[in-house]
């Protein structure tokens, strides 16, 4: 299995308050994804990372904000949380980004009340 | 977006029985992958079709890439509990991983 880990794995908050999800890898792919899973739409790309310091939108990528400071952690933060936020959200690694095989974290489930 | 429509939807069969999934766009595919999710996991990559009319085989899974490379298939023989899961179909569409919203199996003993 890819090193891949999540934390945290679950996590309940409250609308409006700041939360952030870690990606930590130890496969030294230089590309990191994070998507949300809701039922009926399968998975969403919300942002991207080709590298430390470069990231890019994904389709559903307001009201979150990435950074990646290291080649391992991929950080996604909801700066305000709401309610329709809530959802299931994977971190994904590639070693290129064409690449037909990634790789997928254990994922977190978040519920904003 | 070029989307990629997934049917059924869900599927809840008994074990033993065979069944088919869909995925089909209205636009041509360079590759489609398949991945199968587990309750709690992450979704695991199953395979990948490139070339139109292929045929990949996985143990009692069957893939089939249409001959036009706009759908696919994937069939399952003699079902079993193990098989139960989320099947979602993946394509690269410019840069943008695309998946779709994926089939519900539910395989009963």
């Amino acid at each position: 299995d890819a090193g891949i880990t999540q934390s945290p794995r679950h996590k309940v908050t409250e609308t409006g308050t700041p939360v952030t999800l870690r990606c930590h890898q130890t496969e030294n792919h230089r590309y990191m994804y994070w998507y949300r899973q809701d039922p009926g739409h399968g998975l969403r790309l919300i942002h991207y990372s080709y590298g430390v310091k470069d990231t890019d939108k994904g389709e559903v990528s307001d009201g979150y904000s990435v950074s990646r400071s290291k080649t391992e952690d991929f950080l996604l933060t909801l700066e305000s949380a709401t309610s329709s936020q809530t959802s299931v959200y994977f971190c994904a690694i590639s070693e290129f980004r064409d690449s037909k095989e990634q790789f997928f974290g254990p994922g977190t489930r978040l519920t904003v009340l | 977006t070029q989307l990629l429509e997934q049917s059924p939807q869900f599927l809840s069969i008994q074990e033993g029985e065979n069944l088919t999934v869909y995925c089909n766009s209205s636009s041509v595919f360079s590759s489609l992958q398949w991945y199968r999710q587990e309750p709690g996991e992450g979704p695991v990559l199953l395979v990948t079709v490139v070339t139109g009319g292929e045929v990949k085989k996985l143990k009692r899974l069957t893939f089939q890439f249409g001959d036009a490379r706009k759908d696919s298939s994937l069939h399952i023989t003699a079902a079993q509990p193990g098989d139960t899961g989320l099947y979602l179909c993946r394509h690269n569409q410019g840069g943008k991983l695309i998946f779709g919203q994926g089939t519900e199996l539910s395989v009963k003993p």
